[in-house]
């Protein structure tokens, strides 16, 4: 199996650009897609696919890849943004998932 | 309403089992790739399984040859045969469902099992 590596804290000033990455070497042949948990609540699908967002998820979320690196950018971050936020993809053998360690996401 | 339900979980000892339920509403759990992912107490999210639309699963090896997963399509019902539990094992258990093995669009509210040692 492989592993993603995330930054495990961000800050970002309330309408400002944040940009959480996730790194590993199964970026290198698959998507990541990206979930938002918020305290005590399910994750939610934000990203998947090259750049795609589920219905309902402001477009201030975007999702880019370059290499083994994942990014998820949020443009103009708002209070309700503040959330954990956790990569995945598959592994080597493309029949396993793997997350990230998550990325705590404080909007100043 | 597209939703998932679960539910099955609860205290046990070290050794014991558990078997978790997942009930789907809104679309067949026989169509998508059906997912459980454990989020230990102030821990990250771990995949645990997945049940492909064809039947072929693939498990974690931290739970592998311990943990089973399952569907009943009449049921439209996800299942986690929890066997030999440690007091790692200990989490809250969520079901998930996506089109793809690897993008979870929908998840379950989530039920804690507690493994005491």
């Amino acid at each position: 199996s492989s592993e993603l590596t995330q930054d495990p804290a961000v800050s970002v000033a309330l309408g400002q650009t944040v940009r959480i990455t996730c790194q590993g070497d199964s970026l290198r042949s698959y998507y990541a897609s990206w979930y938002q948990q918020k305290s005590g609540q399910a994750p939610v699908l934000v990203i998947y696919g090259k750049n795609n967002r589920p219905s309902g998820i402001p477009d201030r979320f975007s999702g880019s890849s370059s290499g083994n690196t994942a990014s998820l950018t949020i443009t103009g971050a708002q209070a309700e943004d503040e959330a954990d936020y956790y990569c995945n993809s598959r592994d080597s053998s493309g029949n396993h998932v793997v997350f990230g360690g998550g990325t705590k996401l404080t909007v100043l | 309403e597209v939703q998932l339900v679960e539910s099955g979980g609860g205290l046990v000892q070290r050794g014991g089992s558990l078997r978790l339920s997942c009930a789907a509403s809104g679309f067949t759990v026989s169509s998508k790739y059906m997912s459980w992912v454990r989020q230990a107490p102030g821990k990250g999210l771990e995949w645990v399984s997945v049940i492909y639309s064809g039947g072929v699963t693939y498990y974690a090896d931290s739970v592998k040859g311990r943990f089973t997963i399952s569907r009943d399509n009449s049921k439209n019902t996800l299942y986690l045969q929890m066997n030999s539990l440690r007091a790692e094992d200990t989490a809250v258990y969520y079901c998930s469902s996506g089109w793809s093995l690897d993008a979870f669009d929908i998840w379950g509210q989530g039920t804690m099992v507690t493994v005491s040692s």
